[in-house]
């Protein structure tokens, strides 16, 4: 069973410029949560999906991130316009819906994202 | 408002010795979740275990326990016997009820290094 994929693995753009970066999570996993940690901080929840719908986007920055989830599958999180402090490492988790309410995270590997 | 304290950074030990990570935890809620992930060079956090507040039962499994103490607001993780391979950035977290259990609040991380 592949595990939660995302790419890309390292972006490095101009601030103002545009960045996707893409998530697919364990297939059949309902639940797809991003994660973000900036240099030397913690990891830092900013939402949630369950399937297509944003269960909870308490913890997105500003409105320069956009994430979606169509159809329930596969998760993009578009930074527009970067600024230098967006530079961190984006991570994203999956998990079933049938695991409980506290069911372990799937990560995966993260998206490197440097903003010059 | 949740936080965890991983007050140790950087922790450098030697194989075989034990080393012990501090996890210490805010929370106003009375049903919460505990968590320890590791971080291996690779990036991808993986689950290394779940307590909820009800069970304050020490765990074991194999090189690796776990101590939670609700009356000290603490999880800490002990590894016996450390291996090389031991390697990598821990993260202690927490989550409570709401939208989402797996709305994660971390902790700093902790580097173990373990040298042969």
């Amino acid at each position: 069973e592949a595990g939660v994929t995302q790419f890309p693995s390292h972006s490095v753009i101009e601030k103002g410029q545009t960045v996707t970066l893409r998530c697919d999570p364990i297939s059949g996993h309902d639940n797809l949560y991003w994660y973000r940690r900036v240099m030397g901080k913690e990891i830092k929840f900013l939402l949630h999906f369950v399937k297509e719908s944003k269960q909870d986007e308490s913890g997105m920055p500003n409105n320069r991130f956009l994430a979606e989830r169509t159809g329930g599958t596969y998760s993009t999180l578009k930074v527009q316009p970067a600024e230098l402090e967006d530079s961190g490492v984006y991570f994203c988790a999956s998990s079933p819906m049938d695991r409980g309410p506290a069911g372990e995270l799937f990560f995966g590997e993260g998206s490197r994202l440097t903003v010059l | 408002a949740q936080k965890v304290t991983q007050a140790q950074t950087e922790i450098s030990v030697v194989e075989k010795e034990d080393v012990t990570l501090d996890c210490v935890y805010e929370t106003r809620d009375t049903t919460y979740y505990l968590f320890w992930y590791k971080q291996p060079p690779s990036g991808e956090l993986v689950f290394l275990i779940r307590r909820n507040s009800f069970d304050e039962q020490n765990e074991i499994s194999g090189r690796y326990s776990w101590n939670f103490q609700k009356s000290t607001s603490s999880f800490n993780f002990t590894i016996t016997a450390s291996q090389v391979v031991d390697s990598a950035v821990y993260f202690c977290a927490l989550s409570g009820p709401g939208t989402s259990y797996g709305k994660l609040t971390f902790g700093q991380g902790t580097i173990l290094t373990v040298h042969p």
